[in-house]
């Protein structure tokens, strides 16, 4: 597509539930991000895939968060047994392999509220 | 330990004005800078990027600077209109492609 697709726009859960949320990136672009952005707050690194190198995993907060890029493509991050701290804006990001001239390009994110 | 920081305090200025923005970093060696633009419920958008090696580079009517001995850069947008209202994100990256992004700081430019 033209820009990189994040589904659902919004998802709301209870706590204790899972939920996956979707990241199609832009076509040819082999480095893919996730970030989480709080209100007020700057975006927090979770994961970065690049190409078919194993991921940097770094920034994941817990164990109960992990991520997967299927055929280089789509990703998909996963949150099991919900918290409210878990609440927040959830980005992904994809830029070409050197990003250095071309930043990265931006999904409008995931809200999500764990009520 | 590793600090990013952007003035938390909104930026007002007049329709017109020169807007500056501050970035701030302590314990970074990065490789290069990037700013980044975040409209209310959107992601951001890449503006402009600058290497270490470089001191200034422009694009229109921004212009971003880049001092690694004061570990600070400067972002300005030069003959502001409402429509540059939004906030600014300053964003790091070091060795490999690890980003680490600002808090951000909002503007808001009156007509």
């Amino acid at each position: 597509g033209a820009g990189v697709s994040q589904s659902p726009s919004n998802k709301v859960t209870e706590k204790g539930k899972d939920v996956e949320l979707r990241c199609d990136p832009i076509s040819g672009h082999t480095a893919l991000y996730w970030y989480r952005q709080s209100l007020g707050q700057g975006l927090e690194f979770l994961i970065y895939f690049q190409g078919n190198s194993a991921p940097d995993k770094s920034g994941l907060p817990s164990d109960r968060f992990s991520a997967e890029r299927t055929g280089g493509s789509v990703s998909t991050l996963t949150i099991q047994r919900t918290q409210q701290e878990d609440s927040a804006v959830y980005l992904c990001a994809s830029s070409i392999e050197d990003s250095k001239n071309y930043g990265y390009t931006f999904g409008s994110g995931t809200r999500l509220t764990v009520v | 330990s590793q600090k990013i920081e952007q003035n938390s305090e909104a930026l007002n200025i007049q329709e017109g004005k020169t807007a500056t923005l501050t970035c701030n970093y302590t314990n970074y060696s990065p490789a290069y800078l990037q700013w980044y633009r975040q409209d209310p419920g959107r992601g951001p958008v890449f503006l402009l990027l600058i290497r270490e090696n470089e001191k200034e580079k422009r694009k229109e009517r921004l212009k971003v600077t880049f001092d690694t001995t004061l570990k600070q850069s400067l972002f300005h947008i030069t003959a502001s209109q409402p429509a540059d209202s939004a906030t600014y994100l300053c964003a790091l990256v070091t060795g490999g492609f690890k980003t680490i992004f600002g808090a951000g700081t909002r503007l808001f430019v009156k007509a």
